[in-house]
């Protein structure tokens, strides 16, 4: 079954730092990757996501990942934190043939110190 | 872009009543829609899969006849809570897809849902 793995429920890093959120995930098929922002008591904005081509992805609010197929990794970067960056992130993956359903990490909170 | 919208964003009903929440894609036809729940400080846990016009498809451990998901049109699926009790209390977020190819998903802005 596809699973998806946050190492690190909370991260926190001095505003101007690198944030650097890993996402590693099972699939036997090729899939497609998400990563979600939540701010409080909203719902998910989409950050960015790989389906297919380049394996460095750039978001929005200065994120990127990058896909890693040797290492089933997405990890979640940003060179330099803004304190309106703290967020609770999920990375997600979904698969072609999966009905589209996500499946998510458990979600990694990040705070941001002044 | 896309707008997926939830409605109500917050309820609080009275154990034993039933409650309905809306999903709505405002700006595109959505063949599919899915709902999650969220309890605080965890994931989203994948409720069911909703496609107009058939029976939605229930994961595993989410109870069919508890949680009455309905696709009538390809605008609006309703998630209700029937015969609430206080551990339904939970956040509710509807996802739709605009296409069959998976990766052109949109997320409601949740519905927070207080059974007391």
């Amino acid at each position: 079954a596809q699973s998806v793995t946050q190492l690190g429920s909370h991260v926190s890093v001095s505003e101007g730092a690198l944030v650097l959120l890993r996402c590693n995930y099972s699939s036997s098929v090729p899939p497609y990757l998400f990563w979600y922002v939540q701010y409080p008591n909203q719902g998910l904005q989409l950050l960015l996501k790989y389906t297919t081509g380049a394996t460095l992805v750039k978001g929005i609010n200065g994120f990127e990942a990058e896909f890693k197929k040797s290492e089933t990794s997405f990890h979640l970067t940003k060179p330099s934190a803004h304190m309106s960056d703290a967020a609770e992130y999920f990375c997600a993956v979904s698969w072609l043939g999966g009905a589209q359903k996500l499946v998510f990490g458990q979600g990694t909170r990040l705070t941001i110190n002044p | 872009g896309a707008v997926v919208s939830q409605h109500p964003s917050w309820v609080i009903c009275k154990s034993g009543t039933s409650v309905k929440i809306e999903c709505r894609s405002l700006d595109f036809q959505a063949t599919t829609m899915f709902w999650y729940r969220q309890f605080p400080k965890q994931s989203l846990m994948l409720m069911a899969t909703s496609n107009e016009g058939s029976k939605a498809t229930y994961e595993q451990g989410v109870e069919k006849d508890k949680f009455l998901i309905n696709h009538a049109s390809l605008t609006l699926s309703t998630l209700t809570v029937t015969s609430a009790h206080p551990e339904d209390s939970s956040f509710y977020i509807c996802s739709a897809t605009r296409d069959s190819s998976g990766n052109t998903i949109y997320f409601g802005e949740g519905s927070w849902l207080t059974v007391v």
